[in-house]
């Protein structure tokens, strides 16, 4: 059974601090997806890494895939209220399109 | 908004009944899978339907059942509830049956 831990599990910030959300695993995926929840609603895709080794930002937001594909980070920039949410990392193995989900990171930044 | 629908929004039940949830993937989209989100075991892959077929299999019990119908909207059924169902309950769409998956509004479903 392929299980993904998310670090920290919740995480309280000012706004302006930068922030690390942590996704590891032991299984190797081929591919994994970002996710922000916020209540209430489904979970909306940030972005898809899929190199192992693999960097991309967007906007305030970097990913980073771990080499050996068994891991990946989420890094902030400059945080603001609005990426209050709940972030979720998703890893996808070779063998099919099933989704296994981390059990979150509840991220919120006050004002 | 993903584009993906879900009905209804809230459903509140009985123990021992059964419901009916039903989701319309994103125009243009195949597949269509079912995730059951609880605070203790947060996300869980339930079933993926690709172009009316079941394509995969996740931790979904006996007393549920999925079905993708020709115009691919599917429908999950659940039957002979219990209080442990209370759950989120998404559906999620991707064009082909390895794509990216965007995600419905959910139903929560209440069972009293």
């Amino acid at each position: 059974t392929q299980l993904l831990e998310q670090s920290p599990q919740f995480l309280s910030i000012q706004e302006g601090e930068n922030l690390t959300v942590y996704c590891n695993s032991s299984s190797v995926f081929s591919s994994l997806q970002w996710y922000r929840q916020e209540p209430g609603e489904g979970p909306v895709l940030l972005v898809t890494v899929v190199t192992g080794g693999e960097v991309k930002k967007l906007k305030r937001l970097t990913f980073q895939f771990g080499d050996a594909r068994k891991d990946s980070s989420l890094h902030i920039t400059a945080a603001q209220p609005g990426d209050t949410g709940l972030y979720l990392c998703a890893g996808k193995s070779a063998a099919g399109n099933k989704l296994t989900f981390g059990g979150g990171t509840r991220v919120l930044v006050k004002p | 908004d993903s584009g993906v629908t879900q009905t209804p929004k809230h459903l509140i039940t009985a123990t021992g009944q059964r419901v009916t949830l039903r989701c319309s993937p994103r125009s243009g989209d195949l597949s269509v899978y079912w995730y059951q989100q609880s605070l203790d075991q947060g996300l869980q892959f339930l079933i993926q339907y690709y172009n009316g077929e079941e394509r995969a299999k996740g931790n979904i019990l006996e007393r549920f059942s999925a079905q993708q119908f020709p115009d691919l909207h599917s429908e999950l059924n659940l039957s002979s509830l219990e209080l442990g169902d209370s759950a989120l309950y998404f559906c999620a769409s991707s064009v082909g049956g390895i794509g990216e998956q965007f995600f419905g509004p959910g139903t929560r479903l209440t069972v009293l």
